[in-house]
């Protein structure tokens, strides 16, 4: 059965320097993976996705996450946190094929101190 | 134009009530679906529609019925609430039933039974 892990659940940073929110998974073959953000009493917003191709994923408001097969990880990263990037991040992992539901990670809390 | 409403933002009854949250989506999508945000911010699959087919339900207690008018509309009805169903429960939609589509949340309801 496909599962996803966020093995930290706060992650605190100083503005200005680079963040990584971790994620690793569990499923069979080759998963899609997603990250979404969630900010306060809202819902959740797309950043971006692994489908296939280059392991190397960019999205949006300058977050990148890197795709691993041999560690099955997909972090997330930011050369450089902003105070806005504080919010609630969610790792999610689906099976290839057709009608299978996505499974979301426990989310981590990201602060940005200034 | 808020791509996925909901309706009402806020709902706050007594034991025993039957309610039901709206949720549409104007982004032309064919698959739409109900999540349930437990206090723990932990999210789970409720529902998922496709052209108002039922494909996936989860291990969902049948006082929740979903109902799809039409593909832009997914409907949550609950019969007799109890104090465990307080939550935040958010409709999201996608192109389809493939796997490597991205979500797109509403805003979330938040229902408080007393």
């Amino acid at each position: 059965a496909q599962s996803v892990a966020q093995p930290e659940d706060q992650v605190n940073v100083a503005e200005g320097n680079p963040l990584t929110v971790k994620c690793t998974y569990s499923v069979s073959g080759n998963p899609y993976l997603f990250w979404y953000v969630q900010y306060p009493n809202r819902g959740l917003q797309f950043l971006l996705k692994y489908i296939t191709g280059d392991n190397l994923v960019k999205g949006s408001y300058g977050f990148e996450a890197e795709f691993n097969k041999s560690q099955t990880s997909f972090h997330l990263k930011k050369p450089s946190a902003l105070v806005s990037d504080s919010a609630l991040y969610f790792c999610a992992v689906r099976d290839r094929g057709y009608n299978n539901d996505m499974r979301f990670g426990a989310g981590t809390r990201l602060t940005v101190k200034p | 134009d808020t791509a996925v409403s909901q309706t009402p933002k806020y709902l706050v009854t007594q034991m025993g009530n039957d309610k039901s949250i709206k949720c549409e989506q104007n982004l032309g999508h064919d698959t739409m679906y109900w999540y349930k945000q437990d206090s723990k911010k932990f999210l789970k699959i409720m529902f998922s529609y496709n052209n108002k087919e039922l494909i996936i339900n989860e291990t969902v207690p049948n006082r929740f019925s979903p109902k799809s008018p039409d593909k832009a509309h997914l409907n949550l009805h609950i019969n007799s609430l109890e104090l465990g169903d307080s939550a935040v429960y958010f409709c999201a939609s996608s192109i389809g039933l493939a796997g490597n589509y991205e979500q797109y949340f509403g805003p979330g309801t938040r229902l408080t039974v007393t």
